[in-house]
């Protein structure tokens, strides 16, 4: 069964600072990796996706995560946060190219202090 | 290019009651995609439909049903209402079926409130 936990439901930074949000995942064959983003009455859109190519994938915006085998781990990082960047952030998963079922983390609310 | 449509925005039904929400893929997609997003929770897949077949379908019961139409369009049914279907529910259209393209395109979603 493919998962994912994103820990830390709530994340505070300054603006300036490192964005650091967390995600594990949970796969027993090798995973497809997504991070969205949701602004205040928006949909989902897409920051970013690893499909087993280089480990360090870089998204809009500014952000890049990196997919980490031996720790199960996709964190997601900006070296400088922006104003702009509050909003919820959600880690997904798939598991096959024709996985047609993404699996989401209950999501990180990023806050971004002036 | 339109993006993914949904209608409508935001409807309160009564327990038992039943509720058809619609959505418009975006243009050349063929694939959407059903979500259920809960207060504070992230979005859980509730079915898939390619083709205007059902491909695939997460942990929802009979009562959850959809149709796919041959311009793309998707509608989600659902009968028999129950309180704990109060959610946003979020569709998502791609241009195929698989994940390698990771192309979910989100419509803003319809917010269904069960009283």
């Amino acid at each position: 069964a493919q998962s994912v936990t994103q820990l830390g439901s709530h994340v505070s930074v300054s603006e300036g600072a490192l964005v650091l949000l967390r995600c594990n995942y949970s796969s027993s064959v090798p995973p497809y990796l997504f991070w969205y983003v949701q602004y205040p009455n928006q949909g989902l859109q897409l920051l970013l996706k690893y499909t087993s190519a280089a480990t360090l994938v870089k998204g809009i915006n500014g952000f890049e995560a990196e997919f980490k085998k031996s720790e199960t781990s996709f964190h997601l990082t900006k070296p400088s946060a922006h104003m702009s960047d509050a909003a919820e952030y959600f880690c997904a998963v798939s598991v096959s190219d024709t996985g047609n079922q993404f699996y989401f983390g209950t999501g990180t609310s990023l806050t971004v202090i002036p | 290019e339109t993006g993914v449509t949904q209608s409508p925005t935001h409807l309160i039904k009564t327990r038992g009651q039943q509720v058809t929400l619609r959505c418009s893929s975006q243009s050349g997609h063929n694939t959407v995609s059903w979500y259920q997003q809960a207060l504070g929770q992230g979005p859980q897949f509730i079915f898939q439909y390619y083709r205007e077949e059902e491909n695939g379908r997460g942990n929802f019961p009979p009562r959850f049903s959809g149709l796919q139409f041959p311009n793309y369009s998707s509608e989600l049914n659902v009968n028999a209402l129950e309180l704990d279907d109060s959610a946003l529910y979020l569709c998502a259209s791609s241009p195929s079926q698989g994940a390698l393209t990771g192309e979910l395109f989100f419509g803003e979603g319809s917010r269904l409130t069960v009283l």
